[in-house]
């Protein structure tokens, strides 16, 4: 299964409202996840079943569906979150990852 | 607190092998199945590979098929990766990562995310 993430990159102002989507070749019902990477650091997981928030990650992260389109959404960007963001379906085997999105300061 | 940390990292030649361990404490071993997920430095992420809590559960990518072996020891709380004909290809960060599910249909399929990362071991394929 194929995971398609745009934009590959975006520049945004702390405070923005900043969404990423990832669409995949085929249905995968809900089993999406999102993770975080910041440079030199390992992945963070952010959301889980598509929209379902990890522990300890702060609401103004969140995530919808809708078919094979899904949505990651920070609603007011925070100094901390510019990273780079990645999808991942875990529907089938081989697990898959987009090919992620930087988000940089603008 | 859970932690995941990766050794066995190395330069080595195309064509040798090499055994990474990832060693795990902060959480129950045997409940979790486990995965390798690979970065070649400043590009994406690949998952490798994932084996199910008791080990009889294996998946690999295709890209590694033959060549990589997961295992897992469950007494010692470690996971491994042996890693054999090695490519340039290869050259990556290697992350172990852990799985809530127990991967008993096949590892991460249905899962809820890789909920615990290591911080990454270093292998580097090159002559």
């Amino acid at each position: 299964i194929q995971m398609t993430q745009s934009p590959s990159s975006l520049s945004a102002s702390v405070g923005d409202r900043v969404t990423i989507t990832c669409r995949a070749s085929q249905s995968i019902s809900s089993y999406l996840n999102w993770y975080q990477q910041k440079p030199g650091k390992a992945p963070e997981l952010l959301i889980f079943a598509a929209s379902s928030l990890q522990s300890g990650v702060p609401p103004r992260f969140s995530g919808s569906e809708s078919g094979t389109d899904f949505t990651l959404t920070i609603s007011s960007l925070q100094p901390e979150d510019f990273a780079t963001y990645y999808c991942q379906q875990s529907y089938s085997s081989p697990l898959t990852f987009g090919g992620g999105t930087k988000v940089e300061i603008k | 607190e859970v932690q995941l940390v990766e050794s066995g990292g190395d330069l080595v030649q195309p064509g040798r092998s090499l055994r990474l361990s990832c060693a795990a404490s902060g959480f129950i071993f045997n409940d979790c199945s486990m995965h390798w997920v690979r970065q070649v430095p400043g590009k994406g992420l690949e998952w490798v590979s994932g084996i199910s809590w008791n080990g009889d559960k294996i998946a690999y990518a295709d890209s590694v098929k033959g060549r990589f072996a997961i295992s897992r020891d469950n007494a010692k709380n470690s996971l491994y990766l042996q890693m054999n004909n090695l490519t340039p290809e290869d050259t990556a960060f290697y992350f172990c990562a852990k799985d809530p599910g127990e991967g008993t249909y096949s590892p991460g399929v249905g899962g809820l995310g890789f909920d615990a990362w290591g911080q990454g071991t270093l292998v580097t394929v090159s002559s």
